[in-house]
């Protein structure tokens, strides 16, 4: 079956860092990707997605690609500011049942960003 | 515009008992997901219903059901509660269509569930 697997956490960062949180996928087919993300106290919502190989996504400076060579989808920032401190999620849907809205979540890794 | 509603946001329950929890999506959304969080498994896909009919499942036992009406809204029920059912239950929506798009999911805080 499919699977997502994502850094362990947590990541402790000072502000202005650079971030990286791997994420590698095991899958059928052509699977769309996503990153989500969790601040405290909120639902989860959605960063960015990619819906095919070599796509990027990006979203308040986050980026990821979508590598099919390397099943990979890594999430990158270039400088983390404190409000970025958050549990974020890869996840991914392959469209079975005809529905792009059956996730396969990774475990989440949370980042924390100090001044 | 409203967020996907979930109540309710707190329950404890014993064992054998069941549960009913509610889910009121985005106004327009037809899609309403469930999904289980827990410490150990993560999140893990329950179902997934649009325009009433159940399009997805995930490898859950059939204690788990659930089910929507006909204005989007959607309930899942737990029967014969046993203390590994204690979870944080999230429900997402999402404007979805017959033909299936990639669209972004909606979650709702949760609905948080103690099985004593």
């Amino acid at each position: 079956g499919d699977s997502v697997t994502q850094m362990e956490g947590p990541v402790t960062l000072s502000e202005e860092a650079f971030l990286t949180i791997n994420c590698t996928y095991t899958a059928t087919g052509y699977p769309s990707l996503f990153w989500y993300v969790q601040y405290p106290g909120e639902g989860l919502q959605l960063l960015l997605k990619a819906t095919k190989a070599d796509d990027k996504g990006s979203n308040k400076g986050f980026e990821a690609t979508y590598r099919k060579e390397t099943t990979s989808f890594h999430l990158e920032k270039g400088s983390v500011q404190v409000s970025d401190s958050a549990v974020y999620f890869c996840a991914l849907s392959d469209g079975s049942g005809g529905s792009n809205y059956k996730l396969t979540f990774g475990k989440g890794t949370l980042l924390t960003v100090n001044p | 515009k409203a967020g996907v509603t979930q109540t309710p946001r707190y329950l404890i329950k014993t064992r054998g008992q069941q549960v009913t929890l509610s889910c009121s999506p985005i106004s327009g959304h037809r899609s309403v997901s469930w999904y289980q969080q827990t410490p150990g498994q993560g999140l893990q896909f329950l179902f997934e219903y649009f325009s009433e009919t159940q399009r997805n499942k995930g490898n859950f036992p059939g204690r788990f059901s659930g089910r929507q009406f006909s204005n989007s809204r959607s309930e899942m029920n737990v029967s014969t509660l046993e203390l590994g059912d204690s979870a944080l239950y999230l429900c997402a929506s999402s404007r979805a269509t017959l033909a299936g798009d990639v669209g972004e999911l909606f979650f709702g805080e949760g609905s948080r569930l103690t099985v004593l």
